[in-house]
């Protein structure tokens, strides 16, 4: 079956700094690939995707590039904000299980002035 | 772009009592809904999947007769906590996806709190 597996948080960073999570996958067929942002007391947002190899997801600075050799799509930010604190799920759709979110565990993200 | 809503936001009930959470999908028809369960900083855990006119599919481990979910239109699902225990605290969080888009991307809802007591 499908699993996303993200680097183990929590991460925290000072402003300014480089961000990079990493996240890898395990899929059957051609997967879509996700990232959502969860800010505290609040729901799922989607921060980006990619629907096929080599497609670059962006948005409010940050980037994911959908890697099928290494099975990857690791997110990257290269100055990183407080207001980024949040947690970063990385999910999958499709394989096996068209329709389904498959999530990664989450991993925390706290960004210090 | 597309908007979930649940409601209530929060809710706070006595063991053994019923508790309804509704999803809705706001600018667009949702053929298909979803329903996740959140603990304590960890993941989300998909509970069921919600087709509009038919019966959900729960997943394994899930008690259908524990969490039932109603699907009557495209714009409305709900999930219904039958006699509530503490251990059934959690945030509850749907999702719709957009039965008219070619994607398969999922809108979450902000997510409903409920506290057992």
């Amino acid at each position: 079956g499908n699993s996303v597996t993200q680097m183990e948080g929590p991460v925290t960073l000072s402003e300014e700094a480089f961000l990079t999570i990493n996240c890898t996958y395990t899929a059957t067929g051609y997967p879509s690939l996700f990232w959502y942002v969860q800010y505290p007391g609040e729901g799922l947002q989607l921060l980006l995707k990619a629907t096929k190899a080599d497609d670059k997801g962006s948005n409010k600075g940050f980037e994911a590039t959908y890697r099928k050799e290494t099975t990857s799509f690791h997110l990257e930010k290269g100055s990183v904000q407080v207001s980024d604190s949040a947690v970063y799920f990385c999910a999958l759709s499709g394989g096996t299980s068209y329709g389904k979110l498959t999530f990664g565990q989450g991993t925390i993200l706290t960004v210090h002035p | 772009g597309a908007v979930v809503s649940q409601h209530p936001s929060w809710v706070i009930c006595k063991s053994g009592t019923s508790v309804k959470i509704e999803c809705r999908s706001l600018d667009f028809q949702a053929t298909t809904m979803f329903w996740y369960r959140q603990f304590p900083k960890q993941s989300l855990m998909l509970m069921a999947t919600s087709n509009e006119g038919s019966k959900a599919t729960y997943e394994q481990g899930v008690e259908k007769d524990k969490f039932l979910i109603n699907h009557a239109s495209l714009t409305l699902s709900t999930l219904t906590v039958t006699s509530a225990h503490p251990e059934d605290s959690s945030f509850y969080i749907c999702s719709a996806r957009d039965g008219g888009s070619r994607t398969d991307t999922q809108y979450f809802g902000p997510g409903t709190r409920l506290t057992v007591l």
